[in-house]
């Protein structure tokens, strides 16, 4: 079965720091895809970054970066600079292509990292 | 291109009445997921559909039921309301089922 750990439930930073999220993932599957979505205020789920099981190369995106290492199962996001407006909830998620297809279109969510940022 | 859209955004009911909302894909997006989301379980799959079938169930009591129409769009409905039904309720499209999944704004349904 697949499970996703983030273990910060919440984080709280002063505007201009650097803040990290973190994200374990389970899954006996080889292929898998793995996500980070963003939910402000609003309730609105913002995709962010879908990576696949096979890419382990960091990405960075403006402000944002993503480390992921198969060898210890995370996926974790990096806020450089983090700005008020980055004040959101934010859940990592899994996808994987499970045997006969019995996981399409299933994401399975982390319990989210509540993200203050302080001016 | 319009994004997903969910309707209604708002929703008051009483335990045992039953409830349909309603979830318009992104153009061009045949696969449709649903999902609820509770302060206490967080966010849970309900179901997902994909050219009219349902392709996958998450762990929710009959209840819960859904369908797909040819033009994607697709509906849930919520049959013998419970107070723990009490939730966001979020539609999600892809254009296929191992695509990335975008987001509606939600339904969010009170039981009283």
């Amino acid at each position: 079965a697949q499970k996703v750990t983030q273990a910060q439930t919440e984080i709280s930073v002063v505007e201009k720091e650097d803040v990290t999220l973190d994200c374990v993932y389970e899954t006996r599957d080889t292929t898998y895809y793995l996500f980070w979505y963003k939910q402000p205020p609003s309730g609105e789920l913002v995709f962010l970054i879908r990576r696949n099981s096979f890419d382990e190369q960091n990405e960075i995106s403006g402000r944002y970066s993503w480390n992921f290492q198969k060898s210890t199962s995370s996926f974790n996001f990096t806020i450089t600079a983090s700005q008020v407006v980055d004040s959101a909830v934010y859940f990592c998620a899994l996808s994987d292509v499970g045997a006969g297809g019995t996981s399409y279109g299933k994401l399975t969510f982390g319990q989210g990292t509540i993200l203050t940022v302080h001016p | 291109k319009a994004g997903v859209t969910q309707t209604p955004r708002y929703l008051i009911k009483t335990r045992g009445q039953q409830v349909t909302l309603s979830c318009s894909p992104i153009s061009g997006h045949r696969s449709v997921s649903w999902y609820q989301q509770t302060p206490g379980q967080g966010l849970q799959f309900l179901f997902e559909y994909f050219s009219e079938t349902q392709r996958n169930k998450g762990n929710f009591p009959g209840r819960f039921s859904g369908r797909q129409f040819s033009n994607s769009r697709s509906e849930m409905n919520v049959s013998t309301l419970e107070l723990g039904d009490s939730a966001l309720y979020l539609c999600a499209s892809s254009l296929l089922p191992t695509d990335t999944q975008y987001f509606g704004p939600g339904t969010r349904l009170t039981v009283l």
